[in-house]
């Protein structure tokens, strides 16, 4: 079965760079999340998308944007990357019907090192 | 963590016993998901459970939800080194919101 697939894998930057990472949903999800998890941490929420638009917000910093295109592949950019961006970027998705009353499927994560 | 707090933090035992972990929660919730993950790897779904639902089985695996108590349990029986792994709990509100919120997790460690 189609899962999650994230890419970069592994990404490594400068500081004050820039960084965009991809997420291709499994297909017919409608609903795409990201999430941040720090070495030891539990994952952040950071943002999510129904249907290509912007549907809840988490503790994502300024300097990040996200969209959902209309193939509803979704892109996390992140600007002025600090050290403390250092981390394993998670994005989700969930079938349709009212996305937050279902699973939600991981990808594998990709892994952002910022030096 | 915002939502979901587990017990213990981290869990050592022999393969073949079993192994709980426990998840509390602060606000009403629409449901509850079990995630896996080995280290620097990505969260494998295990089970969801309903706020209507009290258990759930899956294979070695046995969910309890106590929305009374705002807490859920996992049951592994008969643990293997390969479920040696961090555990997260996630749960979503009850409002129409697309946030699950993961608890700070169990780190379980199975001795062969």
């Amino acid at each position: 079965a189609a899962g999650v697939i994230q890419s970069p894998r592994h990404l490594i930057k400068e500081k004050r760079e820039t960084a965009t990472l991809k997420c291709y949903p499994i297909p017919r999800h409608d609903t795409v999340y990201w999430y941040q998890q720090g070495p030891g941490q539990d994952p952040q929420f950071l943002i999510s998308f129904y249907e290509k638009m912007q549907s809840d917000k988490g503790s994502i910093p300024d300097r990040f944007s996200a969209q959902q295109f209309s193939d509803y592949h979704s892109e996390l950019n992140m600007s002025s990357l600090e050290l403390g961006d250092s981390a394993l970027y998670f994005c989700a998705s969930s079938p349709m019907d009212r996305g937050y009353r279902n699973t939600i499927y991981f990808g594998e994560g990709s892994w952002l090192t910022v030096v | 963590s915002q939502q979901g707090e587990e017990d213990p933090q981290a869990l050592s035992i022999q393969e073949g016993e079993n192994a709980t972990m426990n998840c509390s929660y602060k606000t009403s919730i629409n449901n509850l998901q079990w995630y896996r993950q080995n280290s620097g790897r990505g969260l494998v779904h295990l089970i969801l459970i309903r706020s209507n639902e009290r258990e759930k089985h899956s294979g070695r695996l046995r969910v309890t939800l106590d929305t009374s108590k705002k807490s859920s349990s996992l049951l592994i029986t008969a643990s293997r080194a390969a479920d040696t792994a961090s555990y997260f709990c996630a749960t979503v509100l009850t409002s129409g919101t697309y946030k699950y919120i993961f608890g700070t997790g169990t780190r379980l460690k199975v001795l062969a």
